[in-house]
């Protein structure tokens, strides 16, 4: 198993402005993954966070909203840029050590007003 | 990229009756799992269950990778059992193993 933590779990921000999301892994891991999730909705992978690599954004994602730092095998953290109100969503870390079981993270809940 | 449906969308039990919930994938897969969002929103992984039957307790799931289909069956449900349960599929190698998820079976189950 992992144990995931994120930091902050919640937080409320004024348009325009950043957070960074932090995320901590008890272990070392290869495969990082950022989600979101959007009120009452699923959840959207934003990007695959591989140590050593560039962060791989999916399609309606990109670097300049998302940057993601990667610097170690248990660490992670997910700014959102320039926010608006469409950004209020839970924002997830995942890991996966092997092909199978992934784990999240107990999420960090944004309100952009 | 895959897609995966959940059926049904919501659902309404008294406690102790027995559900299924139906996950359908329209291309083969490498791995799939299940996962319970609880009412607080921690996701709770359930089962890896690419293929074959697995049980753990009140739970049970079986897929069918050749029907390209995933059913997870709750027995003797509890109140503690309401919350999102998500299928979730692996996409393969071009992108990076990553899971993409359905839209999720909302149960609520009423004393």
């Amino acid at each position: 198993s992992a144990v995931i933590s994120q930091k902050p779990s919640r937080d409320i921000c004024q348009r325009g402005t950043s957070l960074t999301i932090q995320c901590q892994v008890d272990s070392q891991v290869t495969m990082m993954f950022w989600y979101r999730q959007q009120p009452g909705q699923s959840l959207t992978l934003i990007a695959t966070a591989n140590q050593g690599s560039e962060a791989t954004y999916e399609s309606g994602f990109v670097i300049d909203k998302f940057p993601i730092s990667r610097p170690n095998l248990t660490f992670s953290t997910l700014t959102v840029s320039n926010m608006s109100p469409e950004d209020s969503s839970i924002y997830l870390c995942s890991v996966r050590r092997s092909r199978e079981t992934q784990y999240f993270g107990p999420g960090t809940r944004l309100l952009v007003l | 990229g895959i897609q995966v449906e959940q059926s049904p969308p919501d659902l309404i039990l008294q406690e102790g009756a027995n559900s299924t919930l139906r996950c359908n994938f329209s291309d083969s897969v490498n791995n799939l799992q299940w996962f319970h969002q609880n009412p607080w929103g921690q996701l709770i992984n359930l089962f890896y269950i690419p293929s074959g039957t697995k049980q753990n307790g009140r739970l049970s799931a079986t897929t069918v990778a050749t029907e390209r289909y995933s059913l997870l069956y709750i027995s003797s449900s509890q109140t503690t059992d309401s919350g999102v349960y998500f299928c979730a599929v692996e996409q393969g190698s071009n992108s990076g193993y990553a899971l993409n998820f359905g839209k999720g079976t909302s149960l609520l189950v009423t004393p």
